[in-house]
């Protein structure tokens, strides 16, 4: 069975850009999850989406931005880069919005 | 302010030996708690996981023990293995008995020579 997977692997933008990075989680799963992991630190919880809906959504900026697909594969979409949104973005999923959640291999997002 | 603390960076142990690792954290809120492992390049993976009612959950060579009225945790790995060299996440969820909206420590990296 296919785990969560991620794309692209790795990016590189400048500042000002715009950004959307995809996310498929394990088939049957219907909630996902986003976070990012800045060098040095533990993942952030940016968002979770279950059934299509937004569950819940971390200390971040209206920049950050998701949604969730009838398939429910997830994008998520950061405008106006800063040079501080550079980070691994990791997407995990899980069958229903409470259980164990597991992640993908992530985005390396570098903005320059 | 962070919520949940891995006090150690890192930690090396001999193959075989123990190794524990520890985690403490400030939220009485939180209701469920889980340890990650990363590899380079690979996303965390699940390891195990306990709720707050429980006080010891066992799966192989994992242990983990919580003490709530501590507010601490510890990953026990016996047998240690130089396959489990990687760094450990500890995390809790503030949903009741679920794994939700996760806040992260920041990993300890456990090396197991051999």
């Amino acid at each position: 069975d296919a785990g969560v997977t991620q794309s692209p692997t790795h990016l590189i933008k400048t500042r000002g850009q715009h950004v959307t990075l995809r996310c498929s989680p394990i088939s049957g799963h219907k909630s996902v999850s986003w976070y990012q992991q800045v060098l040095g630190q533990g993942p952030q919880f940016i968002f979770q989406y279950y059934e299509k809906e937004e569950r819940g959504r971390g200390n971040f900026p209206d920049r950050f931005s998701a949604r969730q697909f009838p398939n429910y594969s997830s994008e998520l979409n950061v405008n106006a880069l800063l040079l501080g949104d550079s980070a691994l973005y990791l997407c995990a999923s899980s069958f229903v919005g409470g259980d164990i959640q597991y992640f993908g291999a992530g985005t390396r997002l570098s903005v320059l | 302010d962070q919520q949940v603390k891995q006090n150690s960076p890192s930690l090396s142990v001999q193959e075989g030996r123990i190794s524990i690792l520890n985690c403490d954290y400030t939220n009485s809120m939180f209701d469920y708690f889980l340890w990650y492992k990363k590899y380079p390049a690979e996303g965390p993976t699940f390891l195990i996981s306990i709720s707050s009612i429980k006080d010891k959950n066992e799966d192989g060579r994992f242990t983990v023990f919580l003490n709530k009225s501590a507010k601490h945790l510890s990953l026990h790995i016996v047998p240690s293995q130089p396959g489990d060299s990687a760094v450990y996440f500890c995390a809790a969820s503030p949903t009741q008995g679920g794994s939700e909206k996760l806040v992260f420590g920041k990993g300890t990296k456990l090396t197991v020579n051999p």
